[in-house]
C-alpha cells in the first residue's frame, strides 16, 4: 500500500461549484499534515495545514479523519484560478528518511 | 519572490559531466531541503540538513551528493548521472530544525530543471 494516496484526477468542475478530494495515509504514526498548490511548471507552495479539530480559510476547508486515516479539502464557490494540482503532505516528528510524505497530487481544472 | 532562490534554473548535461546544483535561503530558516520531482510521481525528499544533522533518503544513489556549507546554502553535487535522472530538482526551507524538520510549512524554489543526454 502506498504511503500516501491521492486521485490523481483530472477534477473538470465548473466555475462556481464545490469540489471535495481526499488523501489517505497509512503510518498510524503521523503527526502534521498540509495541502499544498502546485501550479503548473511552478513550486509547490503551502494552502493550509490541517489541524484535528479541521480548519477554515475563506472558501477552503481541510479535514482530518484520524479513525479512518485521511486529510480531506473542500473547495466552495470555485473559481477559475483554482486550476492547479493539489499535494498532500504528511509528515511525522523526529523525521527521518521516511518521515515526510507527498503525495502524487491531485489536478483540478475549473471550466468557465 | 526572492526567500528561496535556485540556480542554474535549466540545465543540460551529459553522463559524464559534472554540475552542481546551488540553493540559497534568505529566511533564516533552520532545513534545508533537497526534492527530486518526476512527470506523474510525487516529490520525492532526497535530502535533509537540520542545523548538524544531515538525513538522507537510502534510494538516492551516490552519485548525488549534498553540501550544506551554513544554514543558508545547500548545494547538490552531480556526476555520472543516468538519463532517468532527468527532473525537476526542488530545494526548500523550513523554520523548525532537527527533531521537527518537515513538521511546518516549507518553502520552496522554482526548481533546476535537469536534463541528462
Amino acid at each position: 500500500r502506498k504511503e500516501v494516496e491521492q486521485d490523481p484526477g483530472p477534477f473538470n468542475v465548473p466555475e462556481g461549484a464545490t469540489v471535495a478530494f481526499n488523501c489517505t495515509y497509512s503510518n498510524s504514526a503521523s503527526q502534521s499534515f498540509f495541502w499544498y498548490r502546485q501550479d503548473c511548471r511552478k513550486e509547490p507552495k503551502l494552502l493550509m495545514s490541517v489541524y484535528s479539530s479541521g480548519n477554515e480559510d475563506g472558501r477552503f476547508t481541510a479535514q482530518l479523519n484520524r479513525a479512518s486515516q485521511y486529510i480531506s479539502l473542500l473547495i466552495r464557490d470555485s473559481k477559475l484560478s483554482d486550476s492547479a494540482t493539489y499535494l498532500c503532505v504528511v509528515t511525522k516528528t523526529g523525521g527521518g528518511a521516511d518521515g515526510l510524505t507527498f503525495g502524487k497530487g491531485t489536478h483540478l481544472i475549473i471550466q468557465p | 519572490e526572492t526567500g528561496v532562490t535556485q540556480t542554474p534554473r535549466h540545465l543540460v548535461m551529459g553522463m559524464t559531466n559534472k554540475k552542481s546544483l546551488k540553493c540559497e535561503q534568505h529566511l533564516g530558516h533552520n532545513a534545508m531541503y533537497w526534492y527530486k520531482q518526476s512527470a506523474k510521481k510525487p516529490l520525492e525528499l532526497m535530502f535533509v540538513y537540520s542545523l548538524e544533522e544531515r538525513v538522507e533518503n537510502n534510494s538516492v544513489p551516490s552519485r548525488f551528493s549534498p553540501e550544506c556549507p551554513n544554514s543558508s546554502h545547500l548545494f547538490l553535487h552531480l556526476h555520472t548521472l543516468q538519463p532517468e535522472d532527468s527532473a525537476l530538482y526542488l530545494c526548500a526551507s523550513s523554520q523548525r530544525g532537527i527533531g521537527f524538520w518537515g513538521t511546518d510549512t516549507q518553502y520552496f524554489g522554482p526548481g533546476t530543471r535537469l536534463t541528462v543526454l
